[in-house]
């Protein structure tokens, strides 16, 4: 069964300067990895995927994860935070199966200070 | 882009009641609905399952009875809490995949459940 973490239940960085939000995962075969951004009382959203090709992904709002597949990590990377960056950031996986479903990791909050 | 529309967006119920939440695809098909259960700062964890037209697969420790799940077309999927109690109160969300969509899975906004 695909499991994933995030080591770190929040994140604090000052506004402008670069961000990472940690995630590892597990799978049986490979993964398909994704980042989820979630507002105070709203739903999910999208903000990047890895399903094969280059590790690099560049997603919305400036975001970007490098997935490693020795250190079996795919963590969310900013070059340049903004005071709106700060909300809850979710990672998942998928087993690369059809039928498998999305499983997440409990979450980070992310802080940027002006 | 393929979106997933809930409703209602909040509710409050009584002890003892029941409630339906609707889950839509408005735009795309899905072949397979999900439904999540949020508590305040916490992950979401996967509550079930369900392919159209067939009976929805519950997680372990997930109460089949208490969660009824239908998902009869294509386009819509319906969660009902059934005889509500307060420690039901939470957030949940619904997501979709559809039938060519190897990868994606879109989630609705969730619902806001409170159980007086």
């Amino acid at each position: 069964a695909q499991s994933v973490a995030q080591p770190e239940d929040q994140v604090n960085v000052a506004e402008g300067n670069p961000l990472t939000v940690k995630c590892t995962y597990s799978v049986s075969g490979n993964p398909y990895l994704f980042w989820y951004v979630q507002y105070p009382n709203r739903g999910l959203q999208f903000l990047l995927k890895y399903i094969t090709g280059d590790n690099l992904v560049k997603g919305s709002y400036g975001f970007e994860a490098e997935f490693n597949k020795s250190q079996t990590s795919f963590h969310l990377k900013k070059p340049s935070a903004l005071v709106s960056d700060s909300a809850l950031y979710f990672c998942a996986v998928r087993d690369n199966g059809w039928d498998n479903d999305m499983r997440f990791g409990a979450g980070t909050r992310l802080t940027v200070k002006p | 882009g393929a979106v997933v529309s809930q409703h209602p967006s909040w509710v409050i119920c009584k002890s003892g009641t029941s409630v339906k939440i609707e889950c839509r695809s408005l735009d795309f098909q899905a072949t397979t609905m999900f439904w999540y259960r949020q508590f305040p700062k916490q992950s979401l964890m996967l509550m079930a399952t369900s392919n159209e037209g067939s009976k929805a697969t519950y997680e372990q420790g997930v109460e089949k009875d208490k969660f009824l799940i239908n998902h009869a077309s294509l386009t819509l999927s319906t969660l009902t809490v059934t005889s509500a109690h307060p420690e039901d109160s939470s957030f949940y969300i619904c997501s979709a995949r559809g039938r060519d969509s190897l990868y994606e899975q879109y989630f609705g906004p969730g619902t806001r459940l409170t159980v007086t």
